[in-house]
């Protein structure tokens, strides 16, 4: 079965704290990419970042980075001094079916305290 | 780069009636465009996946003839919702990707859809 699932429904954190958002899966895919999506309130989503399963160095973006661990089929996301504008649902996303296609986790909200 | 647009981004119909809804890939062209449904504070769940110019792949579950997708070019894909009832509303999004594997799929902004 496709399975992708956040454990953190909702997650808050202090302005400027960091944060971690976990993600687990499970795939018979043996190359692939994995993503964090964010979507705001205006429901657009974004590309956070992405990590190809082939790679060991773990991924980073300014103040984004997965830890990712593939024995473990566990992909988190961690977002250093958290801003007001990292306010958003986050999505990780995992692909299935030869990589056609992908499946969702059910989010996290995440909540920035000033 | 790597734009999607989706039109409109907001309809509201009567029951019964049928609702297009436009995706286009902006500045590249999509080999593959994918629809999906969200329901309020849910996650996004794919309706179908398109190919342009092949008939669109469907999840199980989603009725085909009620969610007619067509893909006739490389940068437009359209999602018909016919004879619409209360229970179609939500909010559809599209996403494309460049190649035939998944590296990044690119949003559109989203339609959401009221039928009274």
């Amino acid at each position: 079965a496709q399975t992708v699932t956040q454990s953190q429904p909702e997650m808050s954190v202090q302005e400027a704290e960091t944060v971690t958002l976990s993600c687990t899966y499970d795939t018979s895919e043996s190359d692939y990419y994995l993503f964090w999506y964010k979507q705001p309130p205006s429901r657009q989503m974004i590309l956070v970042i992405r990590q190809e399963a082939y790679k060991q160095q773990n991924a980073t973006e300014n103040r984004f980075s997965v830890n990712f661990q593939k024995a473990a089929k566990s992909f988190s996301l961690k977002i250093s001094d958290s801003q007001l504008g990292d306010a958003a649902m986050y999505f990780c996303a995992v692909p299935f079916q030869g990589a056609q296609k992908l499946v969702f986790g059910q989010g996290t909200r995440l909540t920035i305290n000033p | 780069g790597a734009v999607v647009s989706q039109h409109p981004s907001w309809v509201i119909c009567k029951s019964g009636t049928s609702v297009k809804i436009e995706c286009r890939s902006l500045d590249f062209q999509a080999t593959t465009m994918f629809w999906y449904r969200q329901f309020p504070k849910q996650s996004l769940m794919l309706m179908a996946t398109s190919n342009e110019g092949s008939k669109a792949t469907y999840e199980q579950g989603v009725e085909k003839d009620k969610f007619l997708i067509n893909h006739a070019s490389l940068t437009l894909s359209t999602l018909t919702v016919t004879s619409a009832h209360p229970e179609d509303s939500s909010f559809y999004i599209c996403s494309a990707t460049q190649g035939a594997q998944i590296e990044t799929q690119y949003f559109g902004p989203g339609t959401r859809l009221l039928v009274l």
